[in-house]
């Protein structure tokens, strides 16, 4: 069955501090992955997908085959990155629904 | 363009009683997607159409729900006989399908629903 479990409901860090944000999923295939975010009082939106490789706002995340993993990685967390991160599965058709974990709260405080 | 748009953005009714949500997809986008989303968890799908058609629909869609998307452009999600359960965000959202990978999918606001 497809699921993507997000372990951690609540981080919280320190500005500065190095941040990862765990991710696994379960799905039998080539899944792609993609992390979205949820900034307060906005609407969920794209941060980065693991096909495009590319840092996002100091973010980045790699996809990890062998331990089904897609960890959200920023070095140095700023204040303005607090917000309800979602990890997200989608098969390997384009436009497949996507499957969300159940998010973590990234709480930055300086 | 505004991007996905739900109307209304908030509703309460009594338990019992039907409710409808509007959604207008990013204009271009031939995809249209359903969530429902709770406290604490994360965004659930409902079900999804490809211009007209729809072509899945979670086991979470029970014989109260029923969406629309007549023309290929707005969705209507009509939830009949309301209960309690029901309280939850409903989410729309849409994309562009493409052959292959990437394929971004763009969401709405929501639209709250209570039911009291």
């Amino acid at each position: 069955a497809q699921r993507v479990t997000q372990p951690e409901k609540l981080l919280s860090v320190f500005k500065g501090a190095p941040v990862e944000l765990k991710c696994n999923y379960s799905y039998s295939g080539s899944p792609e992955l993609f992390w979205y975010v949820q900034y307060s009082r906005q609407r969920l939106q794209l941060l980065l997908r693991h096909i495009s490789r590319e840092s996002i706002k100091g973010f980045t995340a790699d996809l990890n085959k062998g331990e089904t993993s897609f960890h959200l990685k920023k070095p140095f967390a700023q204040e303005e990155d607090s917000a309800m991160y979602y990890c997200a599965l989608s098969g390997h058709q384009a436009g497949t629904a996507l499957i969300f974990g159940k998010g973590t709260t990234l709480s930055v405080s300086s | 363009d505004t991007g996905v748009s739900q109307n209304p953005r908030h509703k309460i009714t009594k338990r019992g009683q039907n409710v409808t949500f509007r959604c207008d997809p990013i204009s271009e986008h031939n995809r249209l997607y359903w969530y429902r989303q709770t406290l604490g968890q994360g965004p659930e799908f409902l079900t999804y159409f490809q211009n007209e058609a729809q072509l899945e629909k979670s086991r979470l869609l029970s014989d109260r729900f029923s969406a629309e998307r007549p023309k290929g452009s707005f969705s209507t999600l009509e939830i009949q006989r309301t209960e309690q359960g029901d309280s939850a965000m409903y989410l729309c959202a849409s994309s562009l399908a493409l052959t292959g990978y990437g394929n971004t999918i763009y969401f709405g606001e929501g639209s709250w629903l209570t039911v009291v």
